[in-house]
C-alpha cells in the first residue's frame, strides 16, 4: 500500500505570495493532520481534520488555513508568506480507532 | 501546557555501544507517548509507542518504558549500528486528541 503522499516536494516562493500544499492519506485513513518543522526543531501541530471538519488547531495565525475533501485528501494554504514560514511541512494520517500517525515525506517551502 | 523535553545532541557513539536518549514530559491526564525517527532527507517514522503507565514499547532493538512516577520515556538500545544514525524525536499525544507534541529532537551519530 502507498504511504502518505505530499506534493510538491519542494517549493520556492517570495514574501507576500500564497502557497497551497497537498496531501493524500493512506487508503482508509480518514484523519489528516498538518505540522510545520522548522530546521533544527521538532514538528509543530498546525491542524487536524476528520470527516472534512477541523477537529484541532495549533497556535498559528489566520494566514494558515486548511480543508479536507470527500476523498479525505487535504490542502494546507498559507497566505501573505513571511520569511519565517520557510520550513518542512508534514502531513500525517491516522486510521480511526488507532492513535498511530503515519507521516508523509513533507514539502520543503522556502520563502525568499 | 503540555510539553516534551529531551536531551540535546548530538549524541556520538561507537558501533555496538549502549544508547540512552532521555525524554521527560509534562501533561495533564494520561497521554500516549511515542518515539519517532527521522533519517536524513526523509520524513518521520514511528519507532515505538506506549499508551499507559508501565507499558514498554519496543521495535528494532529499541525500547522505552512509560514511567508515570518520573514522567519519563527514555529511549534505549543495547548495541547501536551505523545505520541507526538519525534524529530521534520524543512526542506525546494528549488523551483523546490527535495532536502530537514533539521535543526538539536528538541527533545520534554512530561511527564504525
Amino acid at each position: 500500500d502507498a504511504g502518505v503522499t505530499q506534493s510538491p516536494t519542494h517549493l520556492i516562493k517570495t514574501r507576500g505570495q500564497h502557497v497551497t500544499l497537498r496531501c493524500s492519506p493512506i487508503s482508509g485513513h480518514k484523519s489528516v493532520s498538518w505540522y510545520q518543522q522548522v530546521l533544527g526543531q521538532g514538528p509543530q501541530f498546525i491542524f487536524q481534520y476528520y470527516e472534512k471538519e477541523e477537529r484541532g488547531r495549533g497556535n498559528f495565525p489566520d494566514r494558515f488555513s486548511a480543508r479536507q475533501f470527500p476523498n479525505y485528501s487535504s490542502e494546507l494554504n498559507v497566505n501573505a508568506l513571511l520569511l519565517g514560514d520557510s520550513a518542512l511541512y508534514l502531513c500525517a494520517s491516522r486510521l480511526v480507532g488507532n492513535n498511530e500517525q503515519f507521516f508523509g515525506p513533507g514539502t520543503r517551502l522556502t520563502v525568499l | 501546557g503540555d510539553s516534551v523535553t529531551q536531551m540535546e545532541g548530538p549524541v556520538t557513539l561507537s558501533e555496538e555501544a549502549f544508547l540512552t536518549i532521555n525524554c521527560t514530559y509534562t501533561a495533564t491526564g494520561y497521554p500516549s507517548l511515542f518515539w519517532y525517527v527521522q533519517y536524513p532527507g526523509e520524513g518521520l517514522q514511528l519507532l515505538l509507542k506506549a499508551t499507559k503507565a508501565d507499558d514498554k514499547g519496543s521495535n528494532k532493538g529499541f525500547e522505552a518504558t512509560y514511567r508515570k512516577e518520573t514522567t519519563s520515556f527514555h529511549l534505549e538500545k543495547g548495541s547501536v549500528q551505523v545505520s541507526d544514525s538519525a534524529v530521534y524525536f520524543c512526542a506525546l499525544s494528549p488523551y483523546n486528541t490527535d495532536k502530537l507534541i514533539f521535543g526538539t529532537g536528538t541527533r545520534l551519530q554512530v561511527f564504525p
